[in-house]
């Protein structure tokens, strides 16, 4: 069975700074790796994802996050935030056979402060 | 393309009535999940149909929950004799399967969701 770690509950951030949201994850077969956002009152929205292929993955917003296969890890970073970045970040990771069911972490609520 | 449709977006209920969610995927897409999410955890999965068939079930799912995709399109989420413990956002997904070779395109297109309260 797969698994998945975000250490970080909440993480307050200042406006224009930088922003790193950890993800470890725990699986004995290959896996897909994913970030979802989730905005207030609104539904998962995936932000980006790694399939295979270059380690360094980007997606909407200005998001990024490099796939660690030592570290077992899947970190998520954006060189400055924005007051619109406000919302709840979850990691998640899917076999990379069959479909795509997820396992997600228990979320990262980032709160940037003006 | 207009999402994943959830219906109703909230529902309060008393201890022990039955409640049911209906969920419409993107029209393209034949896999459709249900995930349950409460208050400071991630999304918890609860079952997967491929088409009309129910293919995976979780644990989690017990036989007060039935879910259904009679058509391969909507789904309905049934829960019978509602306990406290139940109250939690239900969220719906669908994706399009991708290869002949049963690799998928790793995307789930998420509904707003349907929040049950269940006092």
């Amino acid at each position: 069975a797969q698994s998945v770690t975000q250490l970080d509950s909440q993480v307050p951030v200042f406006e224009e700074a930088p922003v790193e949201l950890r993800c470890n994850y725990s699986s004995s077969v290959s896996v897909y790796l994913f970030w979802y956002v989730q905005y207030p009152n609104q539904g998962l929205q995936l932000l980006l994802k790694y399939l295979s292929g270059s380690t360094l993955v980007k997606g909407i917003n200005g998001f990024e996050a490099e796939f660690n296969k030592s570290q077992t890890s899947f970190h998520l970073r954006k060189p400055s935030v924005h007051i619109s970045d406000t919302a709840e970040y979850f990691c998640a990771v899917s076999l990379n056979f069959g479909n795509e069911k997820l396992t997600f972490g228990t979320g990262t609520r980032l709160t940037i402060i003006p | 393309d207009t999402g994943v449709s959830q219906n109703p977006r909230h529902k309060i209920t008393k201890r022990g009535q039955n409640v049911t969610f209906r969920c419409d995927p993107i029209s393209e897409h034949n896999r459709l999940y249900w995930y349950r999410q409460t208050l400071g955890q991630g999304p918890e999965f609860l079952t997967y149909f491929q088409n009309e068939a129910q293919l995976e079930k979780s644990r989690l799912l017990s036989d007060r929950f039935s879910a259904e995709r009679p058509k391969g399109s909507f789904s309905t989420l049934e829960i019978q004799r509602t306990e406290q413990g139940d109250s939690a956002m239900y969220l719906c997904a669908s994706s399009s399967r991708a290869g002949l070779a049963g690799e998928h395109t790793g995307e789930l297109f998420f509904g707003e969701g349907s929040r049950l309260t269940v006092l």
